[in-house]
């Protein structure tokens, strides 16, 4: 079946440091959507991607739906503590996108 | 509140027990999902809803798992004779319509523990 993959697992950077996390398949996906969980909370959409090349930012993120349309990147300036947490990738197992696939996350630590 | 709820926030249970997790979506939200999330894991999709119907039941692991919504709003996951691999937190979402890839708004879990 479909399956995502992160890299890396886990990050420590310092408050300031630009962030840099990918997600792969091993499949085709239509969509790309980026979440952040925080402790003890559930996910919260960050960015979603709907077509192969997009370049989206919202803030201080940018995500990137890979040309290949297997891949997808994430990229966060300028980090502030409040970044920590888990990022997870995901996207739709079917076409009609009514049953989801999660990658196993991204953990995200900013020293100070 | 405006948001997806999930109760109980926590719950410890004792191996052979059932349990029952409720999930009360926002307002007006068609679809609801649920997914469980072991330690250190991403989320794995059990099952979705489209109304009080559940066309996708693929995730759901055993027949010890069920789910059901009513009125097209509440939902509860129940989980029959439970086991200690079943400890994990079950998230639920819920979105404004079925296939609604960015519109899916995540409860805070229920996590479960079994004794």
């Amino acid at each position: 079946g479909q399956q995502l993959n992160q890299s890396p697992q886990s990050m420590f950077i310092q408050e300031g440091e630009d962030v840099s996390m990918n997600c792969t398949s091993s499949s085709i996906f239509n969509t790309w959507l980026w979440y952040k969980q925080d402790p003890g909370e559930g996910p919260v959409l960050l960015i979603a991607l709907y077509k192969a090349g997009e370049l989206t930012s919202n803030g201080r993120l940018t995500a990137q739906f890979g040309i290949t349309r297997k891949d997808s990147f994430l990229n966060i300036s300028a980090s502030i503590p409040s970044d920590v947490g888990i990022y997870f990738c995901a996207g739709p197992k079917d076409n009609y996108g009514q049953n989801f696939v999660f990658g196993p996350g991204t953990r995200l630590s900013v020293l100070p | 509140g405006a948001g997806v709820s999930q109760s109980p926030s926590n719950k410890v249970t004792e191996k052979g027990k059932d349990v029952e997790l409720r999930c009360d979506p926002i307002s007006g939200h068609t679809a609801l999902y649920w997914y469980r999330q072991s330690l250190g894991q991403g989320l794995e999709f059990l099952i979705y809803f489209q109304g009080n119907s559940a066309p996708d039941k693929s995730g759901l692991p055993s027949d010890r798992f069920s789910a059901e919504r009513t009125g097209g709003s509440v939902s509860t996951l129940t989980i029959q004779r439970t086991q200690q691999e079943d400890s994990a937190v079950y998230l639920c979402a819920s979105s404004l319509v079925a296939g609604g890839l960015d519109t899916q708004y995540f409860g805070p879990g229920t996590r479960l523990t079994v004794l």
